[in-house]
């Protein structure tokens, strides 16, 4: 079975500067997808980005970006020019063909201003 | 806009009782998904849904069962509340996608609290 190991229980970044954080995961499959996922103090969690594992660039959508090295089995994230909105849980999650999404315990972000 | 609605957000329960969790979504979505959520296990996956009337064992289904008699509709059910399912609940969907594709859409989760 597929694993998502997030190690950063909690992060803090100055507003305006790059934080990364950090995804590892464990499969067997050749085929999978890797996802980010926000969730705000209101509950509902906001997808981010994407990445495939045949995909040969990394993923970015606006400030975020996805270190995808495949060697590794890492997917971290990063957020470039921190703002205090991205103050959030942060999730990151995998599917893998014939089986569905399973999640990382998650890291905690507070921007400092 | 896209909408998962889930249709309490807090609710408070005695050990015993049997709980609905309801869960709706206007997209049309082949897919749903009941996942809970606690502190430091992230998000665990409880049952989903591929279609109406068919439902799968996620990881930890034990204690619940679900319901899909309609396509925007995902519910989940607590036979007998343990205070051990005091939680975070999220209902999810997604339309069909047979790869490793596929956003989830989420509602606000529901904050079940077993007393």
């Amino acid at each position: 079975a597929q694993k998502i190991t997030q190690t950063q229980p909690g992060m803090f970044v100055q507003e305006k500067e790059a934080v990364t954080l950090d995804c590892t995961y464990d499969t067997s499959d050749q085929s999978y997808g890797l996802f980010w996922y926000k969730q705000p103090s209101s509950g509902e969690m906001i997808f981010l980005i994407y990445q495939g594992s045949y995909d040969e660039q990394n993923a970015t959508e606006g400030r975020y970006s996805l270190n995808f090295q495949k060697a590794r089995k890492s997917a971290n994230l990063v957020i470039s020019a921190s703002q205090l909105g991205d103050s959030a849980m942060y999730f990151c999650a995998m599917r893998v063909l014939g089986d569905d999404m399973r999640f990382g315990a998650g890291t905690r972000l507070t921007v400092k201003p | 806009d896209v909408k998962v609605t889930q249709s309490s957000r807090y609710l408070v329960k005695r050990t015993g009782e049997k709980v609905f969790l309801e869960c709706v979504q206007d997209m049309d979505h082949e897919n749903m998904f009941w996942y809970r959520q606690d502190p430091g296990l992230g998000l665990r996956l409880i049952y989903f849904s591929y279609d109406v009337k068919m439902k799968e064992k996620g990881d930890i289904p034990e204690g619940y069962s679900v319901s899909r008699e309609k396509k925007e509709r995902f519910s989940l059910i607590l036979e007998s509340a343990s205070t051990n399912q005091t939680s975070m609940y999220l209902c999810a969907s997604r339309m069909t996608s047979g790869g490793t594709t596929g956003e989830l859409f989420f509602g606000e989760g529901s904050r079940l609290t077993v007393l």
